[in-house]
């Protein structure tokens, strides 16, 4: 079964700073990955979206990295801004069981002006 | 504008009552899900369809019954049986269901009075 791991669950960061938000799987057969942002009360939205067969998107001031070997993915935000604080969940695909995808908790990023 | 629109935004349900969650998209997605997220969680499947009049159980099925008799058309219904329904529900679609990005709608918040 796949198990999807968000660590830190909060992170609260001065404006301006470069920060790494982190997410791990343990079942590496994967489709993709997908990082999504969400605000509070609202839906999701997608950031950034990582075929198995690549290593890394990149979306403005984002960056997200895949090592499907390791089991793990980054999504590196450069530059932050109050306006990014919000709750970013990462999804994972699975290439087995109808391509279901397993969620992590998220990690809850405030960025103090 | 293309898009997943969910409808109503809030809903309170007594208890005992079955209630219908609407999802629309005119995104022409094969695939439609629907998530339940409770607080401070990720997401949890508890129904998608690859395709048009046909879906399949996800992780939390029960409680819950879906149609896909439209094409951009995947409504929830939480029945009685659901025994802790007040959650956030989330419906998303994707192009085809195995390695394409998802898109989701704004939610609903369910609250049983």
């Amino acid at each position: 079964k796949q198990e999807v791991t968000q660590i830190p669950a909060a992170l609260s960061v001065p404006e301006g700073e470069n920060l790494v938000l982190n997410c791990s799987f343990t079942d590496s057969a994967i489709y993709n990955l997908q990082w999504f942002r969400q605000d509070p009360g609202k839906g999701l939205t997608s950031l950034l979206l990582i075929q198995s067969s690549q290593r890394e998107q990149t979306s403005g001031r984002l960056n997200a990295s895949l090592d499907k070997s390791s089991g793990r993915s980054t999504l590196y935000i450069a530059a932050s801004q109050p306006g990014d604080s919000a709750t970013y969940l990462c999804a994972v695909r699975r290439n087995t069981n109808a391509g279901k995808s397993t969620f992590g908790d998220g990690t809850t990023l405030t960025v103090k002006p | 504008d293309g898009g997943i629109t969910q409808s109503p935004k809030y809903l309170f349900r007594k208890e005992g009552q079955n209630v219908t969650l609407s999802c629309e998209q005119n995104l022409n997605h094969d695939a439609m899900y629907w998530y339940r997220q409770d607080p401070g969680q990720g997401l949890r499947l508890i129904y998608y369809s690859q395709i048009v009049n046909d879906f399949q159980k996800g992780d939390i099925a029960e409680g819950y019954s879906v149609s896909r008799e439209k094409k951009e058309s995947f409504p929830l219904t939480v029945t009685s049986a659901q025994k802790n329904p007040t959650a956030f529900y989330l419906c998303a679609s994707s192009l085809k269901w195995d390695n394409t990005e998802a898109f989701f709608g704004q939610g609903t918040r369910l609250t049983v009075v």
